[in-house]
């Protein structure tokens, strides 16, 4: 399975794009990327996932590049409420171990 | 739909206990996961089934053992607890583990063993 690396920590400010990294350097070609959210604790929550094309949905838009080797998570107007522990996560296509990293820690300040 | 269900929500135990953890999805999926959480880590896959009658390790298996009851049910059994083994664990379920779908967790359940 391919690891991914997240920075640590990422501040926003209330109503701005955040906008949050991810590089999985060994993804496979069949291997899809995931992003799902932490808030306090409780169980983590899906956000988006992708393959090889950008995709939006009504929380957030996932860019990845062309080689795949890294993507993007976009929040386009983030809140108080966004502030959590996103987790970027690749998985087999046909598997299904799906191993978290630490993730990134967003503080969205007003 | 309640989604996936976890009991119970707190556990205390004694170093040796044993005890199960209860997990139930009412969406039809077809695999389900049991995760553990340390402080400040991300989650940590300890077992999970593919398909009713399945199991296979995850990455932290020692310790742990798993039963699919049926589609809907995958519990987690605790032989002899241990203080390493005090963490929030979470069941989560996936309609068809191909890979493009995605999970449904539950609320957790936090045990402290001592």
């Amino acid at each position: 399975d391919a690891k991914t690396t997240q920075p640590t920590s990422m501040d926003c400010a209330e109503g701005r794009a955040a906008n949050l990294p991810c590089n999985h350097s060994t993804i496979s070609g069949n291997e899809y990327v995931y992003w799902y959210r932490q808030i306090h604790s409780q169980g983590p929550q899906y956000i988006i996932h992708g393959l090889k094309n950008n995709e939006t949905n009504e929380m957030a838009s996932l860019i990845i590049t062309e080689d795949r080797k890294s993507s993007t998570l976009i929040l386009p107007h983030a809140t108080l409420r966004d502030t959590a522990v996103y987790y970027c996560i690749v998985r087999v296509g046909y598997g299904n171990k799906l191993v978290f990293g630490a993730g990134t820690i967003l503080r969205v300040k007003s | 739909n309640a989604g996936v269900t976890q009991t119970p929500k707190f556990q205390v135990l004694k170093t040796g206990q044993s005890m199960t953890l209860q997990c139930a999805q009412d969406m039809n999926h077809n695999s389900m996961y049991w995760y553990r959480q340390d402080p400040g880590m991300g989650l940590r896959l300890i077992y999970y089934s593919a398909s009713e009658g399945t199991t296979d390790k995850g990455e932290v298996p020692n310790g742990y053992n798993v039963s699919r009851l049926n589609k809907r049910e995958f519990s987690l059994r605790l032989e002899s607890a241990a203080p390493s083994q005090t963490s929030v664990y979470f069941c989560a379920s996936s309609s068809t583990g191909t890979g493009n779908e995605k999970l449904f967790f539950g609320s957790g359940t936090q045990l402290s063993v001592l």
